[in-house]
């Protein structure tokens, strides 16, 4: 099992502002994911961070407005850029070892835009 | 393209009896399927899990059934209880290094267990 420290956990955000979001794992692990559930919507997975690569972005997600740092094996962070209302969602931070095997998931950051 | 989809939005049931939650996928290179518990402020939860070699797992109250296929999987909880009531993903991951560790998910089901 991973236990996953997530923060902050909750913000209220300023249109145009950016936010770092961080999430901190009690182990090694060679893949983290960022994921974002929009409000009554599903999860739906933004990027997975490697360490020491480029972070893998999935249809619809850019790096410029969703930059990823992975500078070692038990730290991310995720960067919403030049936010808007549209950005309002929870972002959850996750980790699986292998396949075949659950994911963790941070507590999640809930992200309000105004 | 919703590749893991679960059609009802919330399911309402009286404590002790059955909750059946309802799962359908597209992608018949899916070969690994999870339930996950969500409350609010919390992140999701890992309840049950199959392989696609198996067709039933268990582990106490919970059963995962999968149908391949029909491409659907079901969860069974028996018999529920007031502390179920929360939202209910299904995800599903496929073969290889990079599409076996992500998952993809379905759109939740609101269970509410009434007294």
């Amino acid at each position: 099992s991973a236990v996953i420290s997530q923060k902050p956990s909750r913000d209220i955000c300023q249109r145009g502002t950016s936010l770092t979001i961080q999430c901190q794992v009690d182990s090694q692990v060679t893949m983290m994911f960022w994921y974002r559930q929009q409000p009554g919507q599903s999860l739906t997975l933004i990027a997975t961070a490697n360490q020491g690569s480029e972070a893998t972005y999935e249809s619809g997600f850019v790096i410029d407005k969703f930059p990823i740092s992975r500078p070692n094996l038990t730290f991310s962070t995720l960067t919403v850029s030049n936010m808007s209302p549209e950005d309002s969602s929870i972002y959850l931070c996750s980790v699986r070892g292998q396949a075949n095997t659950e994911a963790f998931f941070g507590q999640g950051t809930r992200l309000t835009v105004v | 393209d919703q590749q893991v989809k679960q059609n009802s939005p919330s399911l309402s049931v009286q404590e002790g009896r059955i909750s059946i939650l309802n799962c359908d996928y597209t992608n018949s290179m899916f070969d690994y399927f999870l339930w996950y518990k969500k409350y609010p402020a919390e992140g999701p939860t890992f309840l049950i899990s199959i392989s696609s070699i198996k067709d039933k797992n268990e582990d106490g109250r919970f059963t995962v059934f999968l149908n391949k296929s029909a491409k659907h999987l079901s969860l069974h909880i028996v018999p529920s209880q007031p502390g179920d009531s929360a939202v209910y993903f299904c995800a599903a991951s496929g073969r290889g290094v990079t599409s076996g560790s992500r998952l993809t998910f379905g759109e939740g089901t609101q269970l509410t267990v009434n007294p």
